[in-house]
């Protein structure tokens, strides 16, 4: 059984770094790519990218130039920073893992809780 | 990017009733990758099915997922009380995306 809790800021102003950290319980983590998907009432659900143990990543290409994910083997945490927020990025953030092992085309069988950023001036 | 267009927007139907939910690319999903969520209010969305036809672990067979090319379909064969909730289909055989969701009320 593979548990995902996550943290991080919830209020941020125009301008600022998205922070969220999420943390993987069980003993899969470097079998799978681990993703970040975001939902807000605007634009639905949206992939933001993914990452690997090994800190490969892909991400969404609408987001890449803001994107930075990475990855603590030792804590088996995984992190995401998007930097330059607007109004457009408040949303409903969750990190979720992959459903099938090592590859990268993948629905994603569990999921964090997820945290609700804000942002606003 | 492929655009996945989910309908009808909401089905109002009752217990015990047959549901049948549409899912529709802008191209053809590969390798019929494409999946299905169920979403309640506050909670994450949980997946039902993945590869167009599998079932997830744990997930009732009442859920029923079909479908290949550009055109795929969840259905659940008898409404229980649980079920009345959003759907989403999630395609990964190009990037990933949404649909932009069933919503499933009780009439």
């Amino acid at each position: 059984q593979v548990q995902l809790q996550q943290w991080g800021a919830g209020l941020l102003k125009p301008s600022e770094t998205l922070s969220l950290t999420c943390a993987v319980y069980g003993d899969s983590f470097s079998h799978y790519f681990w993703s970040w998907i975001r939902q807000s009432p605007g634009k639905g659900l949206e992939w933001i990218g993914e990452i690997n143990h090994g800190g490969s990543t892909n991400y969404n290409p609408s987001l890449k130039s803001r994107v930075t994910m990475s990855v603590d083997t030792s804590k088996h945490q995984l992190s995401l920073r998007l930097n330059s927020v607007t109004a457009a990025d408040t949303a409903v953030y969750y990190c979720a893992k992959a459903t099938k092992k090592w590859i990268l085309r993948n629905s994603y069988d569990y999921w964090g809780q997820g945290t609700l950023v804000t942002v606003s001036s | 990017e492929i655009v996945l267009t989910q309908s009808p927007g909401t089905l109002s139907l009752s217990p015990g009733e047959r549901a049948t939910l549409s899912c529709r690319a802008s191209q053809t999903v590969s390798s019929n990758f494409l999946a299905w969520y169920q979403q309640k209010p506050g909670q994450a969305p949980r997946l039902l099915i993945y590869d167009a036809s599998n079932r997830a672990t744990g997930i009732p067979d009442r859920f029923t997922g079909s479908g290949s090319g550009t055109d795929f379909t969840l259905t659940i064969s008898r409404l229980e009380p649980e079920d009345f909730a959003v759907y989403y289909c999630q395609q990964y055989g190009l990037s990933r995306t949404f649909g932009q969701g069933t919503r499933v009320d009780i009439k």
